[in-house]
């Protein structure tokens, strides 16, 4: 099984910071990797396809970057509504979450 | 628009069982394979089970092999999760979510996420 790993776990940032969260992977995925924005009580929201690929209707803010067994996503000018909890998933065999990161404000 | 509305949840006794449903519009349903994905309370998520987009594939996930079968009706729209022999574990918010490519089948994220329904699993 393939093991997603993210860090931090928790994130203090403040509106207009620039915030990268690290994904690795226990194995190579190639760029097989998504990110996903979750706010409480709500589904999942895609925001990054193929590592680096921004789903429509996303902002530009955010980017994804990486391959193999190292990812991250960058928000460049954090914004309020960006304030969530956020998931890398590998989905080169089968499928696998990592554990979260959480953006709180500082 | 794409819609996914999951329903069934509830309280369950362990051993019982529970049947989840997920009822999709505004796509060809027969077309996209569609997920079960789960999330405990204050936890990430887990991916659980898949049937491919004509039925003929689905895998599950180990914890809930031989335990939960995925099941369809293209007539109703309809994707299913009949759990059995509940466990106190398997407690979470379930949801149903849609690969984004149409008429295939292999390994892709999710485009569009249900609402979820919660079980319980508790005496």
């Amino acid at each position: 099984d393939i093991q997603m790993t993210q860090s931090p776990s928790t994130l203090s940032a403040s509106v207009g910071d620039r915030v990268t969260i690290t994904c690795r992977a226990s194995q190579s995925i190639s760029s097989w990797l998504a990110w996903y924005q979750q706010k409480p009580g709500k589904a999942p929201k895609v925001l990054i396809y193929k590592a680096s690929n921004l789903e429509h209707g996303v902002p530009s803010r955010f980017s994804g970057s990486g391959s193999g067994t190292e990812f991250t996503l960058t928000i460049s000018s954090l914004q309020p509504d960006d304030f969530a909890t956020y998931y890398c998933q590998q989905y080169n065999t089968y499928w696998t979450f990592g554990q979260g990161t959480k953006v709180e404000i500082k | 628009q794409v819609l996914l509305v999951e329903s069934g949840g509830g309280v369950v006794q362990p051993g019982r069982s529970l049947r989840l449903s997920c009822a999709a519009s505004g796509f060809t349903f027969s077309n996209f394979s569609i997920h079960w994905v789960r999330q405990a309370p204050g936890k990430g998520l887990e991916w659980v089970a898949v049937m491919s987009y004509d039925g003929s594939t689905k895998y599950y996930a180990d914890s809930v092999k031989g335990r939960f079968t995925i099941s369809r009706d293209t007539s109703k729209n309809s994707l299913y999760l009949r759990m059995n022999s509940l466990r106190a574990e398997d407690t979470a918010v379930y949801y149903c979510a849609r690969d984004p490519n149409a008429g295939t089948y292999g390994y892709d994220y999710f485009d569009y996420w249900g609402q979820g329904t919660l079980v319980t699993v508790s005496s």
